[in-house]
């Protein structure tokens, strides 16, 4: 079965600096790739969703993320980021074969100081 | 407004006493799902449908049940809670099956907590 690894449950950055959220999954089989994102008291929203058609994907709020075969990663990046960038990030990964499960990763809680 | 609806969002209770949580959703989604979110383990698939009548189980499926006898509603029941089910629980739906890359929609939480 598919997984995924966020590495770092917290992470800590000045305001203005890169984002660097961290995702790997586990099988060379390229998977359907989620990012969201969660506000404090509030559900999950997306922020972007790899698809074959480009390896470089661009979400909401100057987010992106590369996909890359080769290092079966998924990171999630920003240049610069702003207080509102506070909040919990999750990684999913869609399982293949005949399941139509979602496995998300442990989450990484992002912190910006100002 | 497109949204999933959960209620209740905040629940205490006793071990013991059967309760159910609802999840509507207004968008017409074939996909229903629900997660459980807990500390340090990320949310996990307790229960999933693809369709009315269609459910399946997830990752932690233990000590719940599912029906689905309307596309829109998808409640979840505990029959007999127990504290290790104290938990912040989601609802999330999509237009198709996770395989299609639909990405789902999330309601905004159901916080449990069973004394």
């Amino acid at each position: 079965a598919q997984s995924v690894t966020q590495l770092g449950s917290h992470v800590s950055v000045s305001e203005g600096a890169l984002v660097l959220l961290r995702c790997n999954y586990s099988s060379s089989v390229p998977p359907y790739l989620f990012w969201y994102v969660q506000y404090p008291n509030q559900g999950l929203q997306l922020l972007l969703k790899y698809t074959s058609a480009a390896t470089l994907v661009k979400g909401i709020n100057g987010f992106e993320a590369e996909f890359k075969k080769s290092e079966t990663s998924f990171h999630l990046t920003k240049p610069s980021a702003h207080m509102s960038d506070a909040a919990e990030y999750f990684c999913a990964v869609t399982q293949t074969g005949g399941y139509q499960k979602v496995t998300f990763g442990i989450g990484t809680k992002l912190q910006v100081i100002p | 407004e497109a949204q999933v609806t959960q209620n209740p969002r905040y629940l205490i209770t006793v071990t013991g006493k059967k309760l159910t949580v609802t999840c509507s959703q207004n968008m017409n989604h074939e996909y229903m799902s629900w997660y459980r979110q807990d500390p340090g383990l990320g949310l996990r698939q307790i229960y999933y449908s693809m369709n009315v009548e269609v459910t399946d189980k997830g990752d932690v499926p233990e000590g719940y049940k599912v029906s689905r006898k309307e596309k829109r509603n998808f409640p979840l029941i505990l029959e007999s809670p127990s504290p290790n089910q104290t938990s912040l629980y989601f609802c999330a739906s999509s237009s198709q099956g996770p395989r299609s890359n639909q990405p789902q929609h999330f309601g905004d939480g159901t916080r449990l907590s069973i004394l």
